[in-house]
């Protein structure tokens, strides 16, 4: 069974610009969960969806928001890149009706914003 | 909401020795709190995890134990190895039930 799958593994943006990033769980798997990864600070819950729904959302701004899609893949947008963006952003899924079960996190992707 | 604060940060031990990392979270209704490895440039994994019907739990040379009375748990490694060297995170479940929340992470190092 293959493993969360995240694309791209690295992307370099600039101040103002919009980043939208990607990532397949594991077949069967409803649950997609989002964190931000920054030294320091761990890993910060940014949201969870399940059949398509947001059921929750962390402490972020507007700029971040998400969406997922009908086979479960799941993707994040982050508009309006601030220097404070730069992290590492895993997504990870999960086979019980919720994020707080066993996740499989994928191997994020790297974002630099300059 | 849930909020889990983790402690040390860092922490460096000799090879064989023990290492404990030490978690308290806010929310008295929460009754899962698993444990998460990241090895250096890796993906984080489930190392074990506990329910709130259970003190103590098991596996191998990890450990974890659970004071729902004091709101804490804690990660437990004896004779540790330098594999063991990577950061562990210990997460506590969100108020709706629906999500992880992390504490800020350990970053244990073990000098052989």
């Amino acid at each position: 069974k293959a493993g969360v799958t995240q694309t791209p593994r690295y992307l370099i943006k600039t101040r103002g610009q919009q980043v939208t990033l990607s990532c397949s769980p594991i077949s069967g798997h409803r649950s997609v969960s989002w964190y931000q990864q920054t030294p320091g600070q761990g890993l910060q819950f940014l949201f969870e969806y399940f059949s398509e729904t947001q059921r929750n959302k962390g402490n972020f701004p507007g700029r971040f928001s998400g969406r997922q899609f009908s086979n479960s893949r799941s993707e994040m947008n982050v508009s309006t890149l601030e220097l404070g963006d730069s992290a590492l952003y895993l997504c990870a899924s999960s086979g019980g009706q919720s994020g707080s079960e066993k996740l499989f996190f994928g191997s994020g992707t790297q974002l630099s914003v300059l | 909401g849930e909020n889990v604060e983790q402690h040390p940060s860092t922490l460096s031990v000799q090879e064989g020795d023990s290492a404990v990392i030490k978690c308290t979270y806010s929310d008295s209704a929460s009754n899962y709190f698993p444990w998460y490895k990241q090895e250096l440039g890796k993906r984080p994994q489930l190392i074990i995890d506990i329910r709130s019907n259970v003190g103590e739990k098991k596996d191998q040379r990890i450990a974890v134990t659970l004071n729902k009375t004091a709101k804490h748990f804690s990660l437990h490694i004896t004779e540790t190895q330098p594999e063991d060297s990577a950061v562990y995170f210990c997460a506590g479940v969100n108020q709706a039930g629906t999500a992880l929340i992390f504490g800020k992470g350990t970053t244990l190092s073990v000098s052989s």
